[in-house]
């Protein structure tokens, strides 16, 4: 799986908007592009998949430039409840054998008042 | 509530005893998998179940580690003779597979975890 770098950390305040954005150098041409969020003393939760160009739910958007070398996270108007860890996956694309996830160590997001 | 529950929640043993986790993932998920996560990293893979086979293990999964998933519904982790290194928040996962359609792929719904420590 390709290797992924994000800031270790980041901080905010309530009503901002939230860039975290990630590189992948390596990325392979079947592998996605996943985002997951961690609460403490929770298990990870999906947010956020896509392939390239602009993802958006609910929760959030996915950039992904042309090259898909890098994807950015934007969080709209975030409040202190989105204060959590946020990892960056690559891989576990349609071909995946087993589909295991591989975590780096996220990015510590605090939002402040 | 992600529908994947583990129990217990907490386990504090001592150094050498044996302790087992349990993971009830969601009924029509195959796949199964166990992660490890220590304090200030993101978790690590464990091994993967596909149903009632266990696939995949990792070479952190020392042989003082097995894991079960009889019948591929629940899923058990025993580590026998427990070392205060094994403290940890151990994850179970659960998901229907990689070929699952739309912009969800192999998305994985993990547990709460147990934490373990280990005096």
């Amino acid at each position: 799986l390709a290797k992924t770098t994000q800031p270790i950390s980041m901080d905010s305040y309530e009503g901002q908007e939230v860039n975290i954005t990630c590189s992948h150098n390596n990325i392979a041409t079947n592998d996605y592009i996943t985002w997951y969020q961690q609460f403490p003393s929770q298990g990870p939760r999906f947010i956020i998949q896509g392939y390239k160009t602009k993802v958006t739910n609910e929760v959030a958007s996915l950039f992904i430039p042309a090259d898909r070398k890098s994807s950015t996270l934007s969080l709209p108007r975030v409040s202190l409840s989105d204060t959590a860890v946020y990892y960056c996956l690559v891989g576990a694309g349609y071909s995946s054998n087993t589909g295991k996830l591989i975590f780096g160590q996220g990015t510590t997001l605090q939002v402040k008042p | 509530d992600t529908g994947v529950s583990q129990n217990p929640r907490h386990k504090i043993t001592k150094r050498g005893q044996n302790v087992t986790f349990r993971c009830d993932p969601i009924s029509e998920h195959n796949r199964l998998y166990w992660y490890r996560q220590t304090l200030g990293q993101g978790p690590e893979f464990l091994t993967y179940f596909q149903n009632e086979a266990q696939l995949e293990k990792s070479r952190l999964l020392s042989d003082r580690f097995s894991a079960e998933r009889p019948k591929g519904s629940f899923s058990t982790l025993e580590i026998q003779r427990t070392e205060q290194g094994d403290s940890a928040m151990y994850l179970c996962a659960s998901s229907t597979g990689a070929g699952t359609s739309g912009r969800r792929r192999n998305e994985q719904f993990f547990g709460p975890g147990t934490r373990l420590t280990v005096l």
